[in-house]
């Protein structure tokens, strides 16, 4: 079946910082990837997402690449900001089928940014 | 934006007794929606998909019996924790996917925090 693996948190940086959370998955054919934030006391929201191999996903200063041959898709930020703290979460879903739309997570990076 | 709702927020309740949660997406029609349950400092599990008008499915390990899902239309879909025990504790969100301006989006709930007493 399908996984994801985050690396483990919390994580604590001094703002300016340089941000990377580290992400793979397992998954059968070409899923898509997606990194979502959840910010204290509010819902998930899509951060960025890429859909094949090669791409890159970007918002708000955060990127991630889609890498098939090493089966990863690390979050990265060259500045963080005291307001990025929040849990980052890494999720896949299968393309196409009655599974589109499914996400499967990763566990979730707790990310707290001092000033 | 599109926004989904639920509600409510927080509940306590005594063991035994059924708790119903509603999602409502509040500007586009949802044609799926789908359940997660979060446990303390864990990731999402998936429970259950349901589509508009159709019977929900269940992921391998969940109860159908336990946790009922209706999506009777496009805007709202409930949970329903029957004889909820302890164990049932846990943070519930729902995700709702459909269609708004033209393009496929999915957007997840706030949350709703279930304690058992």
């Amino acid at each position: 079946g399908n996984s994801v693996t985050q690396m483990e948190g919390p994580v604590t940086l001094s703002e300016e910082a340089f941000l990377t959370i580290n992400c793979t998955y397992t998954a059968t054919g070409y899923p898509s990837l997606f990194w979502y934030v959840q910010y204290p006391g509010e819902g998930l929201q899509l951060l960025l997402k890429a859909t094949k191999a090669d791409d890159k996903g970007s918002n708000k200063g955060f990127e991630a690449t889609y890498r098939k041959e090493t089966t990863s898709f690390h979050l990265e930020k060259g500045s963080v900001q005291v307001s990025d703290s929040a849990v980052y979460f890494c999720a896949l879903s299968e393309a196409g089928g009655t599974s589109y739309g499914k996400l499967t997570f990763g566990q979730g990076t707790i990310l707290t940014v001092h000033p | 934006g599109a926004v989904v709702s639920q509600h409510p927020s927080r509940v306590i309740c005594k063991s035994g007794t059924s708790v119903k949660i509603e999602c409502r997406s509040l500007d586009f029609q949802a044609t799926t929606m789908f359940w997660y349950r979060q446990f303390p400092k864990q990731s999402l599990m998936l429970m259950a998909t349901s589509n508009e008008g159709s019977k929900a499915t269940y992921e391998q390990g969940v109860e159908k019996d336990k946790f009922l899902i209706n999506h009777a239309s496009l805007t709202l879909s409930t949970l329903t924790v029957t004889s909820a025990h302890p164990e049932d504790s846990s943070f519930y969100i729902c995700s709702a996917r459909g269609t708004s301006g033209g393009m496929i989006t999915q957007y997840f709930g706030p949350g709703t925090r279930l304690t058992v007493l």
